[in-house]
């Protein structure tokens, strides 16, 4: 069964730091692999989708890697700002099926 | 461009009451449509998906229901409610099947 794990759980910078946030899965053969904010008491708002064969995916100050074999991505946020704050969710597919499976997410706060 | 619509936006409702949670989708037609729970400290958990009219895939057997009457309307219904049915209810669609989903806004429902 795939298991999603994001960590930290909450995490606070001041504004202008670059940051790296983690997600791992226990199973690497991914189909692929999905970044989400959510902001507070809002639905999920999709960011980068990185495919199992691609190794980083960029959108702005976003920037995804994947690597498969170690079963990891990072989501970095470079020059962060207060309008980053939010919770960011990773959330992975195995198959060209419909199913993902959600990491528990990272509460960001950036101060200003 | 494509929107999603959900409401209501919270709703407060005793137990073993009925439930009717609609979520709509436009600027696309025969979307895979999706409906999650996000319960406090529990993560996004899929409930159903659907990928046509009338189909519909259940992933966690539960008190709920969910049809597709049209093409781009999903339904998300109990007869009667409990009080573990509390928690924030996602609905979303991709365009095919490993695509990349996008949310609505959520529904917050309290049972009291």
């Amino acid at each position: 069964k795939q298991e999603v794990t994001q960590i930290p759980a909450a995490l606070s910078v001041p504004e202008g730091e670059n940051l790296v946030l983690n997600c791992s899965f226990t199973d690497s053969a991914i189909y692929n692999l999905q970044w989400f904010r959510q902001d507070p008491g809002k639905g999920l708002t999709s960011l980068l989708l990185i495919q199992s064969s691609q190794r980083e995916q960029t959108s702005g100050r976003l920037n995804a890697s994947l690597d498969k074999s170690s079963g990891r991505s990072t989501l970095y946020i470079a020059a962060s700002q207060p309008g980053d704050s939010a919770t960011y969710l990773c959330a992975v597919r195995l198959d060209a099926g419909n199913m993902l499976t959600f990491g528990g997410g990272t509460r960001l706060m950036v101060k200003p | 461009s494509q929107t999603i619509h959900q409401w209501p936006a919270t709703l407060v409702q005793p137990v073993g009451s009925p439930l009717s949670l609609e979520c709509t989708v436009e600027g696309t037609s025969n979307p895979n449509l999706y409906w999650y729970r996000q319960a406090a400290g529990r993560g996004l958990q899929l409930l159903f998906y659907s990928v046509g009219i009338g189909q519909i895939s259940s992933e966690v057997p539960q008190n709920l229901s969910a049809s597709r009457p049209q093409d781009r309307q999903f339904i998300l219904s109990s007869k009667k409610l409990l009080l573990s049915d509390s928690g924030f209810y996602l609905c979303a669609w991709s365009a095919f099947d490993s695509g990349p989903q996008h949310f609505g806004d959520g529904t917050r429902l309290s049972i009291l």
